[in-house]
């Protein structure tokens, strides 16, 4: 069972890139690696995916090391409604791995202008 | 109209009584799953279901049941609410496809409020 650990807070201005790490010791073979975003009272919403180096998409870009132990969520030029709590999930949901993934305690990210 | 809903949005009721949440989804996803959120924590699995035969317990199973009445519909069930079941619950679905960990998309929440 991989057990993530994170900061529990960051604060960024407006207009800053923003780096959070995850780390996955436990991580396994078959585990990827998934970042959602949480707003106050809604349902936590996919931000990006990836198993190993580098993954971009148009929110964000994530970076995994050659030893896939931690992970680092990158958001460049956050604004004020990128203020959130931000998940790293380690996991396989194929069949018999299901249940096994895990969701940390999450980051919350304050942008201030 | 949403993909994933869920019903009630909000629910205050008393120890010892009897209640279930609903989820219905229109992603046309085989897989389905409920998670607990208690304030400033992450996500807790409570169970999950790969098809309508199929029923697995998560990490957080016990005090809850589930039903899987069609592959749009699972609902939870809280057979004697005690107050520490006091929680946002969420739904969850995902898609059975070839990557190894499904993107999985989530519901509005049910606020549950056990006096």
């Amino acid at each position: 069972l991989a057990k993530t650990t994170q900061p529990i807070s960051m604060d960024s201005y407006e207009g800053q890139e923003v780096n959070i790490t995850c780390s996955h010791n436990n991580i396994a073979t078959n585990d990827y690696i998934t970042w959602y975003q949480q707003f106050p009272s809604q349902g936590p919403r996919f931000i990006i995916q990836g198993y190993k180096t580098k993954v971009t998409n148009e929110v964000a870009s994530l970076f995994i090391p050659a030893d896939r132990k931690s992970s680092t969520l990158s958001l460049p030029r956050v604004s004020l409604s990128d203020t959130a709590v931000y998940y790293c999930l380690v996991g396989d949901l194929r069949d018999t791995n299901a249940g096994k993934s895990t969701f940390g305690d999450g980051t919350t990210l304050t942008v201030k202008p | 109209d949403a993909d994933v809903t869920q019903t009630p949005r909000n629910r205050i009721t008393k120890t010892g009584k009897r209640i279930m949440l609903e989820c219905s989804q229109t992603k046309g996803h085989d897989r389905m799953y409920w998670y607990r959120q208690d304030p400033g924590l992450g996500l807790r699995l409570i169970y999950y279901s790969f098809d309508v035969k199929d029923i697995n317990k998560g990490e957080i199973s016990d005090g809850y049941s589930v039903s899987r009445q069609a592959q749009a519909k699972f609902s939870l069930s809280l057979e004697s609410a005690i107050p520490n079941q006091t929680a946002l619950y969420f739904c969850a679905t995902s898609a059975t496809g070839t990557v190894a960990s499904d993107t999985q998309y989530f519901g509005p929440g049910t606020r549950l409020t056990v006096l």
